[in-house]
């Protein structure tokens, strides 16, 4: 039982160019959600699912896309990439069941764009 | 704007000691309160979750006390270890749309360091 995963742990990008985050999960959580976490700052949401096929923005959506294609993985993307998103960024999954649902984070992917 | 305000921002203690860190928020409607710890590279870990009718939530040496009238919790650590050294986060959840989901704001933490 692996929890949740990441891939890649470092990345680093020029601008304008693209890339996917992976995030699995092998826990059959219903719900995911992808983070960042800028230094000072606290974890802001960038999208959610709360199941196979379905996504909602967060705190902080713009400059990402997500899909949810197979429920124990949802992905990250970044069209086109700029310094603005140099960040750690952490995926959480959860089971959705009740207010005292509990999310369970990856190690993180450290992104850095130049 | 739902917020979570944490303090102190950071805290510097003998191994052995008592902490106690606070938590302030403004998160509407209320559905839980949570407090993690992360470890420095890694994602954070939960340590308690507290809803509206719960005052208090212990899990070893931590324990967490929650005031939904004054929106005030704290993370009280006892007897604290070295490998207490770490980040710890409040986390709000508000009930969100669609129904049954939560979302979560997260306050920045206070970063614990223990010395021998």
């Amino acid at each position: 039982n692996a929890g949740v995963t990441q891939t890649p742990k470092f990345r680093v990008l020029k601008t304008g160019q693209s890339m996917t985050l992976l995030c699995a999960q092998d826990m059959n959580h219903e719900y995911m959600y992808w983070y960042r976490q800028d230094p000072g700052m606290g974890l802001r949401l960038i999208h959610y699912s709360v199941g196979e096929g379905t996504t909602a923005k967060g705190e902080v959506p713009d400059g990402y896309n997500v899909s949810r294609l197979k429920k124990q993985n949802f992905l990250l993307g970044l069209e086109s990439a700029a310094p603005s998103q140099t960040s750690v960024y952490f995926c959480a999954s959860s089971s959705g069941q009740g207010i005292t649902d509990t999310q369970y984070f990856g190690p993180g992917t450290r992104l850095t764009v130049l | 704007k739902n917020q979570v305000e944490q303090s102190p921002q950071s805290l510097i203690i003998l191994e052995g000691k008592n902490c106690t860190l606070q938590c302030n928020y403004t998160v509407s409607p209320f559905s839980n309160l949570r407090w993690y710890k992360q470890d420095t590279g890694r994602g954070p870990v939960s340590l308690t979750i507290m809803t509206f009718s719960e005052n208090t939530k212990s899990n070893g040496r931590y324990t967490a006390t929650l005031d939904a009238d004054t929106k005030q919790s704290s993370l009280h650590i006892t007897a604290s270890q070295l490998s207490d050294s770490a980040s710890y986060i409040c986390v709000v959840s508000a009930r969100g749309v669609p129904r049954g989901s939560y979302i979560p704001t997260f306050g920045r933490g206070t970063s614990l360091i223990v010395h021998p």
